[in-house]
């Protein structure tokens, strides 16, 4: 399956802190990309890192991709109260983007 | 606003009705997206249009037809619901190469999406 796997599923810390969400995926990729859902809500689209890159920042946001690892992180920064959300990975292989299930963080004020 | 509408916002229909969804995209986007978000599953692909031609149909039963007239524009026709196709129902578009072309960065722009209630 081409589908990324995030870890954990849910995440709860306090606001200030930083947070840290994982991806993990099975195939080859051309890029893999972070979306973020408020609660039913749409996905936006956070940040994209390209399979010949090692890690790109944007703002608060900082991801890494290891692909010997097939492993992506995305590390959220002095965390606030509206960065509650899921964040969802999605692989761009051969085929369409794939989400993986995301992971459910809440900032505690 | 990511450029991306869709309505209604919320639907509650019986199993019986017929009802659509519609959205618009005004980012002159290429190609556009239907999915479906269930409690507990991953976001599910259900129709792609790639320049108003559809190009993937992800074993979507056929209670659901799509339609995409032109660029900007994708309907979802449901007929004939049944309960467990309660869901979030999400749009989303992006500039992709035509079929079979190149790689894209493939960056997809989503609406707030339709939240259906089948009785």
């Amino acid at each position: 399956s081409q589908q990324g796997e995030e870890d954990p599923q849910a995440l709860s810390i306090q606001e200030g802190e930083n947070a840290t969400m994982n991806c993990s995926y099975k195939t080859s990729i051309n890029n893999l990309q972070w979306y973020r859902q408020n609660s039913g809500r749409g996905l936006v689209h956070l940040i994209l890192i390209r399979s010949n890159e090692r890690e790109k920042h944007s703002g608060r946001l900082r991801v890494t991709l290891d692909t010997s690892k097939k492993s992506s992180s995305l590390l959220i920064t002095a965390s606030r109260a509206a960065d509650t959300a899921s964040y969802f990975c999605a692989i761009q292989g051969a085929q369409k983007l794939v989400f993986g299930q995301g992971t459910r963080l809440t900032i505690n004020p | 606003e990511t450029g991306v509408t869709q309505t209604p916002r919320h639907l509650v229909m019986g199993m019986t009705n017929k009802k659509s969804l519609k959205c618009e995209q005004h980012l002159g986007h290429n190609a556009m997206y239907w999915y479906k978000q269930s409690a507990k599953k991953p976001l599910e692909l259900m129709f792609v249009y790639n320049f108003k031609e559809q190009t993937e149909n992800n074993s979507v039963p056929s209670r659901f037809s799509p339609e995409c007239p032109n660029s900007s524009h994708l309907f979802l026709h449901l007929h004939t619901l049944q309960p467990e196709d309660s869901a979030l129902y999400l749009c989303a578009s992006s500039q992709d190469p035509p079929s079979g072309g190149g790689r894209s960065t493939d960056t997809q722009y989503f609406g707030p999406g339709t939240r259906l209630t089948v009785l």
